[in-house]
């Protein structure tokens, strides 16, 4: 079975610290793989997406980026955190094929706090 | 106007009334239709997807599809104190790769 592994689950950042969040994939390959961001009380904010490797698509200009340097990785980076950086970090993935009809699947998420 | 529309609640039911859940969505040619529960503090899980026009049961829960009017919903029936969470809805968008989620809907069922 697939399971999705996001750490760490808590995190406190001063501001203008860097960052890097990780998520691993295992049990399938070739996902999509997905970076989303909840603020308290929100929805959820698609930040980014990719569907290979070194095949990432901005959602949101901000500053963050992510990376995809092997298959079932994904890394959530900055380089100076704001205090709007503040939220729940969700990374999910879901299968291709299946003509687009495949859900997310979403990891335990990471609540940073930058203060 | 947003992707993913939702009333943000809170929507109060009885327990053991039909709650219902709604969302609408903005690009007309969207094709895959999910519903996520989410508990306080914790990640979404997925309770329904949904492709086709119509209705779609699983246990006490169905989603409702309209794509001419671009409309999704979430039936509970039995409501318990255990479904009390906020609801996502994700549409899938003509960008095959692509989930928009709503901003939830907070479910309160009260004993």
């Amino acid at each position: 079975s697939q399971t999705i592994h996001q750490w760490p689950a808590t995190l406190v950042q001063p501001v203008g610290s860097p960052l890097s969040l990780e998520c691993t994939v295992e049990g399938t390959s070739n996902p999509n793989l997905y970076w989303y961001r909840q603020a308290a009380g929100r929805g959820l904010q698609l930040l980014f997406y990719s569907v290979g490797i070194g095949q990432i698509s901005s959602e949101v200009p901000q500053n963050l980026s992510a990376s995809r340097p092997q298959d079932r990785q994904f890394i959530l980076s900055s380089k100076k955190l704001l205090l709007s950086d503040s939220g729940f970090y969700l990374c999910a993935w879901r299968m291709k094929g299946d003509r687009g009809g495949s859900p997310l699947h979403f990891g335990n998420g990471t609540r940073l706090t930058v203060t | 106007q947003k992707e993913v529309e939702q009333n943000s609640g809170p929507l109060s039911v009885p327990e053991g009334a039909i709650a219902s859940l709604n969302c609408t969505y903005s690009d007309r040619v969207s094709q895959s239709f999910f519903w996520y529960r989410q508990y306080s503090g914790k990640s979404p899980e997925l309770i329904m997807s949904i492709y086709s026009n119509g209705d779609k049961e699983d246990g006490r829960f169905t989603a409702q599809l309209n794509k001419a009017s671009q409309y999704v919903s979430l039936l509970i029936r039995d409501s318990q104190p255990s479904d009390s969470a906020t609801y996502l809805c994700a549409v899938r968008t003509s960008s095959a790769s692509k989930i928009i989620f709503g901003s939830g809907t907070r479910l309160s069922i009260r004993p």
